[in-house]
């Protein structure tokens, strides 16, 4: 079955790390690009990060360049976003997404909540 | 950045009924860089159209997508119970990609 797969979500402090994960499974995943599309509580959707499929190029928003790192271990069919100096307004809904331009596969998604 | 504005906000419809949702660019989107998704509480969203006008793997023809430059339409042309949800437009004419705010679609 083609699906995504994100974890590693939860309660961090502002200030904090969270590295979220997200595995594939149904397509020959070093073929495609990746990216990050989040959602705060009750908003739309916001684009984070892309990584491309073999080379690694990495795109960002400007919100979170310099905080998260966008990774992949193509022998794993994994995702990594690696989020550093969390701030309040990072909270959302975390989805993984395959594709670089237009999304034609997401995952279900994984909650950050940044709050002491 | 191109901010795309979705109308309307909500969306009150009866099964069976024609949907027509509008997308507003606030520079043009060449080469018609633009997608519609789906989405369902507690769900990702499910990409319905790209290109503007192309329907994605598996999507229903009673969905539809036309438009070009700074305005696109997605027309859903029968409700079906299903359809009721958030439909979101993204262009990906430009970086930051970027998403309209949405039109919910819910049942009169």
């Amino acid at each position: 079955e083609v699906q995504l797969l994100e974890s590693g979500g939860g309660l961090v402090q502002p200030g904090g790390s969270l590295r979220l994960s997200c595995a594939a499974s149904g397509f020959t995943f070093s073929s495609y690009a990746m990216s990050w599309v989040r959602q705060a509580p009750g908003k739309g959707l916001e684009w984070v990060s892309t990584i491309s499929g073999s080379v690694g190029s990495t795109y960002y928003a400007d919100s979170v360049k310099g905080r998260f790192t966008i990774s992949r271990d193509n022998s794993k069919n994994t995702l990594y976003l690696q989020m550093n100096s969390l701030r309040a307004d990072d909270t959302a809904v975390f989805y993984c997404a395959k594709n670089r331009w237009y999304f034609d596969l997401w995952g279900r998604g994984t909650l950050v909540t940044v709050s002491s | 950045e191109i901010v795309l504005t979705q109308s309307p906000g909500t969306l009150s419809l009866s099964p069976g009924e024609r949907a027509t949702l509008s997308c507003r660019a606030s520079q043009s989107v060449t080469n018609n860089y633009l997608a519609w998704y789906q989405q369902k509480p507690g769900q990702g969203p499910r990409l319905l159209i790209y290109g503007a006008s192309s329907r994605a793997t598996g999507i229903p023809d009673r969905f539809s997508g036309s438009g070009s430059g700074t305005d696109f339409t997605l027309t859903i042309s029968r409700l079906e119970p299903e359809d009721f949800a958030v439909y979101y437009c993204q262009q990906y004419d430009s970086s930051p990609l970027t998403f309209g705010g949405g039109t919910k679609v819910e049942i009169k």
